[in-house]
């Protein structure tokens, strides 16, 4: 059974500034962590999919980097816009799932002007 | 629209009464996924199909509730003698297999109310 914790569980920023969030993850049978971005009202949108160590991906002012070593990622947001607020949400698959996702409880991000 | 699309957006419904969702997904999608989200967590695993096929069940999943996805395609997802527990936003999330990351799409919910 996968324990999928993220924090904070809520951040309230001022526009133009930068943020980050934790999603921390048991190491053993990891096989991908994936990110989330929900907005009130629409699909939950894919974000990132990582898989190695090491890796970081990149989006426009979003990143994401990921230790499966000692199980955790973090998401960066560069000068944060009132669009961006939305919960985030990370989601670890295990290499034996069929693809079945553990998704941690969220960070609820809010910019205001 | 190409995405996965569900149906109804919201259901308010009566304790005891029995409601249906569907679900269709990205048409070449062959993994269809059922999620549920309550209040202040984040979404849990219900249940997975490959094709037709029903492969995997959570614990969560009681015996009032039951999933179909007949012919590979649109999925059902039933709860029979609904209770106020079982208020909560119902995701569907499709996927290709053998796809590196199996990268999951998810529809917009189904917010169910049981009053």
């Amino acid at each position: 059974i996968l324990n999928v914790e993220q924090s904070p569980q809520s951040l309230h920023v001022q526009e133009g500034d930068s943020t980050n969030f934790t999603c921390s993850f048991p190491s053993s049978n990891f096989y991908a962590l994936h990110w989330y971005r929900w907005e009130t009202a629409k699909s939950p949108e894919a974000l990132f999919v990582m898989t190695l160590n090491g890796d970081e991906k990149k989006k426009g002012r979003i990143s994401a980097t990921l230790n499966t070593k000692e199980g955790y990622s973090y998401l960066y947001i560069k000068g944060s816009q009132p669009e961006d607020s939305a919960t985030y949400l990370c989601a670890c698959r295990g290499g034996t799932s069929y693809g079945k996702l553990t998704f941690g409880q969220g960070t609820i991000l809010t910019v205001h002007p | 629209d190409t995405g996965v699309s569900q149906n109804p957006r919201h259901k308010i419904t009566k304790r005891g009464q029995n409601v249906t969702f569907r679900c269709d997904p990205i048409s070449e999608h062959n993994r269809l996924y059922w999620y549920r989200q309550t209040l202040g967590q984040g979404p849990e695993f219900l249940t997975y199909f490959q094709n037709e096929a029903q492969l995997e069940k959570s614990r969560l999943l009681s015996d009032r509730f039951s999933a179909e996805r007949p012919k590979g395609s649109f999925s059902t997802l039933e709860i029979q003698r609904t209770e106020q527990g079982d208020s909560a936003m119902y995701l569907c999330a499709s996927s290709l297999a053998g796809t590196s990351g199996i990268l999951a799409f998810f529809g917009q919910g189904t917010r169910l109310t049981v009053v």
